[in-house]
């Protein structure tokens, strides 16, 4: 059973980096042909998707938030990080990771992470 | 970019049949995914490929998808139904990118 947590702080001063790492157990980030995802859901209101990286590195990002996000993966340690970079306070969310499967032309979330809280705040 | 329209809100008694609809332009043509989310938790894989059930989800959940709308269904529905839905398709543009309906509130009255 995989099993997917975040981790990273939970306070982040505006204009600042958001940095989280989700740690992948249950089985290895490079097995399978999988990607790894980041989702956020602000506090009351519906799910956004960041981005998603394959473990050779390739990467997607909405397009909303690309200038400001880096996926990055580390197969050695069964992680995957987000860097989101200039945050202001439309950025507090709970942020989710998730496994994405990319399987004949569609995508979906099989498993996630049970959610970790970030506030940007001074 | 694509947009996916839902309710925001779907009321049903329990033991009847709640139907959540989501709404996008030639929707019939990708293939839609369904997430169940509890208060305070992650969201759950209900439905894949359009009506496909994951290991572990009652056959009560069921979804279809034709036109411009996909629906979930939910049969005989139980007061541990009631949960945010939210639909999510993957738009192929040249964007490539997720997309998520706004969500659907399911009161179980």
């Amino acid at each position: 059973q995989v099993q997917l947590q975040e981790s990273g702080p939970g306070l982040v001063k505006p204009s600042q980096t958001l940095s989280l790492t989700c740690t992948v157990s249950g089985g290895s980030i490079s097995s399978g042909s999988y990607y790894w995802s980041w989702i956020r859901q602000p506090a009351g209101k519906g799910l956004e998707w960041i981005g998603r990286i394959y473990t050779s590195g390739s990467t997607n990002y909405n397009p909303s938030l690309k200038s400001r996000v880096t996926i990055s993966v580390d197969t050695s340690k069964n992680q995957f990080s987000l860097k989101l970079s200039s945050v202001t306070a439309a950025d507090t969310a709970v942020y989710y990771c998730a496994r994405h499967i990319a399987v004949a032309g569609t995508d979906y979330f099989d498993y996630w992470g049970q959610g970790t809280l970030v506030t940007v705040s001074s | 970019s694509y947009v996916l329209t839902q309710p925001p809100s779907v009321s049903v008694a329990p033991g009847k049949t709640a139907r959540i609809t989501c709404g996008g332009n030639n929707i019939g043509s990708k293939s839609v995914h369904w997430y169940q989310q509890k208060p305070g938790q992650a969201p759950v894989l209900v439905i894949y490929y359009d009506s496909d059930r994951p290991s572990g989800i009652p056959e009560r959940f069921s979804g279809s998808n034709s036109g411009n709308t996909a629906t979930l269904t939910i049969s005989r529905v139980e007061a541990g139904d009631e949960a945010d839905y939210y639909c999510q398709v993957w738009d192929s543009s040249s964007d490539r990118y997720v997309v998520f309906g706004g969500g659907t509130k399911l009161t179980v009255l």
